[in-house]
């Protein structure tokens, strides 16, 4: 039982560069989520997904984009990626009765220069 | 945007020491709390929920104010490996609104 994988862990890109970061579950979960967590900010929520085939935008949804892939995947694409999107990403999954209690995936490192 | 603040420390304290974290929150009509912990460099993870009667889990000890507006995180005894940052965390209505404080970091030395 793995819980929740994110690939790559680390990434670097070019401003301008795009890239989709990936992430899945194995704990038959309906909602998804995307944060970002930055040095004096805390955690915040970039989008989610409250079931398959839903995505909802969070507090700082600009210049993301992401899909519901299936119950299992909900990836997070950068289309343009920008130097403030320097950042450590991670994925979060809840089963819905309990959402509450979020099961984190590792990050993903991620640098724009 | 609703707030939740949380003294960032760090907080350095001996083994076998007792500490003791606040968190304090803005929005009156949160309806959820929790401790999340997270190591250095790792991912977040729920520690313990926070209930109006209080709630203890072995050497760790939540309790909430709602009068007051504010959260607390008591560890006796601690160990070594309570070393980490400790993450305020509120909620309400459906379980996407979450917020996460920035977190309160614990340092325990021998």
């Amino acid at each position: 039982n793995a819980g929740v994988t994110q690939t790559p862990k680390f990434q670097v890109l070019k401003t301008g560069q795009s890239m989709t970061l990936q992430c899945a579950q194995d704990m038959n979960h309906n909602s998804m989520y995307w944060y970002r967590q930055d040095p004096g900010m805390g955690l915040r929520l970039i989008y989610y997904s409250a079931s398959e085939g839903t995505t909802d935008k969070g507090e700082v949804p600009n210049g993301y984009n992401v899909s519901r892939l299936n119950k299992r995947e909900f990836s997070l694409r950068l289309e343009s990626a920008a130097p403030s999107q320097t950042s450590v990403y991670f994925c979060a999954s809840s089963d819905s009765e309990l959402a509450y209690e979020q099961y984190f995936g590792p990050g993903t490192r991620l640098t724009v220069t | 945007r609703k707030e939740v603040e949380q003294d960032p420390g760090p907080f350095n304290v001996p083994e076998g020491a007792t500490v003791a974290f606040n968190c304090t929150y803005s929005n009156s009509a949160s309806q959820s709390f929790f401790w999340y912990r997270q190591d250095c460099r790792k991912e977040p993870k729920l520690l313990m929920s926070v209930y109006s009667s209080g709630n203890e889990d072995g050497r760790f000890t939540a309790q909430l104010n709602r009068a007051s507006q504010y959260i607390s995180l008591l560890i006796r005894d601690s160990k070594l490996s309570d070393s980490a940052t400790y993450l305020c965390v509120v909620a309400w209505g459906a379980g996407t609104a979450l917020i996460f404080g920035k977190g309160t970091t614990l340092s325990v030395s021998s």
